[in-house]
């Protein structure tokens, strides 16, 4: 069982829908969550961060967390061409020397 | 200008040819990890560094050798290039003051064809 896991999609929802994208992860320890978004040929950028069980919202992006599940999502509202890309959930343990460990990742088309 | 940069942004090379690839950073971030992506396996782990003086191997490393010569510098060398290294290498940083709660910032990545 791979430590973080995801759909690899693509995953093709219309403009103005809800875009949701799931990760889970195998290690019950695992403290920290994030979400990154990855343009086609260009660099991983950090859009959400999420430590607590609940939901987080920033903007038109909300992260939801169920540590007893172990699993973490990402939902994006209005979802808008723009959005189309690719988006990796990471993990990171209790401790600060623990390495982030990466999903590989989930590709989101916006349809216009 | 870019705080985590590449150099070279892309380069093609021959099997068994030696390259390396540089990353510099002016985050003031102690912490420096090369990783490799190829289409289908996100982002794998090559090397880590925590400090200049702590390097650790991360799942990938075979084939693969790094140097921290400063905090602000980081390379990845290949000692005799394979066409199997063909992939998106990508250079980042952390703050360790972060604890388990550290982002990463990335590189703009440096597109290497071994042919």
């Amino acid at each position: 069982q791979k430590e973080v896991e995801q759909n690899s999609g693509p995953l093709s929802v219309p403009e103005g829908a809800i875009a949701s994208l799931n990760c889970t992860y195998s290690d019950r320890v695992s403290q920290s969550f994030f979400w990154y978004r990855q343009y086609s040929g260009k660099s991983p950028e950090l859009i959400m961060s999420i430590y607590s069980n609940g939901d987080k919202e920033d903007g038109r992006f909300t992260a939801q967390l169920n540590k007893a599940s172990q699993y973490v999502s990402l939902l994006i509202r209005d979802s808008q061409p723009s959005d189309s890309a690719t988006y990796l959930c990471a993990v990171n343990k209790m401790y600060s020397y623990d390495k982030v460990i990466f999903g590989p990742g989930t590709s989101l088309s916006v349809i216009p | 200008d870019a705080d985590v940069t590449q150099t070279p942004r892309n380069r093609i090379t021959k099997t068994g040819k030696r390259i390396m690839l540089e990353c510099s950073q002016t985050k003031g971030h102690d912490r420096m990890y090369w990783y490799r992506q190829d289409p289908g396996l996100g982002l794998r782990l090559i090397y880590y560094s925590f400090d200049v003086k702590d390097i650790n191997k991360g799942e990938i490393s075979d084939g693969y050798s790094v140097s921290r010569q400063a905090q602000a510098k980081f390379s990845l060398s290949l000692e005799s290039a394979i066409p199997n290294q063909t992939a998106l290498y990508f250079c980042a940083t952390s703050d360790r003051r972060g604890g388990s709660r550290e982002t990463q910032y990335f590189g703009p990545g440096t597109r290497l064809l071994v042919l």
